[in-house]
């Protein structure tokens, strides 16, 4: 089984700014991956970026970067340039099956 | 290509009813998942199918609860005997294991229950 874990229920963020969501994970599986999704307040969830527990660099998707430390077994979120449509709720996943308590995320203008 | 839907959007119904939601994958996704999300949580995960074979069940799955995916394209959710406390919003999501990655799940708009 896996355990994620996200302790900033809510963080705030100038626009423009970089922002960084924490998750830490625990398993004992050799293999996993890690997962970022957002859910904005009308409510669908949408898939960030992704991380492989034996990919060599850290994963980056646009303005969306993975600070993935195995030996910390974390995987923050680093949102760079932030906007105002950044506000929302953030989950990490590691299987998928298991979410996160989430990040409530405000850019504030 | 089209997303994933649910069917109905929102359901109100009487403690004690049954209900059923439907949910519609992508049409090349061989993985199919249902979550219940409450205010404030992250989704809390229910089961999951590849193709039309159930390979997960949660233990918040109670006999109440059935899931379906008879051909394997779209799915239900079958709740029996409902009571005040399965009042959540029911997410679907899919997934294709083809390719490399990581199989990162779509998910549909959710199907809101309320349950009086």
């Amino acid at each position: 089984a896996q355990k994620i874990t996200q302790t900033q229920p809510g963080m705030f963020v100038q626009e423009k700014e970089a922002v960084t969501l924490d998750c830490t994970y625990d398993t004992s599986d050799p293999s996993y991956g890690l997962f970022w999704y957002k859910q904005p307040s009308s409510g669908e969830m949408i898939f960030l970026i992704y991380q492989g527990s034996y990919d060599q660099q850290n994963a980056t998707e646009g303005r969306y970067s993975l600070n993935f430390q195995k030996a910390r077994k974390s995987a923050n979120l680093v949102i760079s340039a932030s906007q105002l449509g950044d506000s929302a709720m953030y989950f990490c996943t590691g299987n998928q099956f298991y979410f996160g308590t989430g990040t409530s995320l405000t850019v504030i203008p | 290509d089209t997303g994933v839907s649910q069917d109905p959007r929102h359901k109100i119904t009487k403690r004690g009813q049954n209900v059923t939601f439907r949910c519609d994958p992508i049409s090349e996704h061989n993985r199919l998942y249902w979550y219940r999300q409450t205010l404030g949580q992250g989704p809390e995960f229910l089961t999951y199918f590849q193709n039309e074979a159930q390979l997960e069940k949660s233990r918040l799955l109670s006999d109440r609860f059935s899931a379906e995916r008879p051909k394997g394209s779209f799915s239900t959710l079958e709740i029996q005997r409902t009571e005040q406390g399965d009042s959540a919003m029911y997410l679907c999501a899919s997934s294709s294991t083809a390719g490399p990655g990581g199989y990162e799940q779509y998910f549909g708009p959710g199907t809101r229950l309320t349950v009086t």
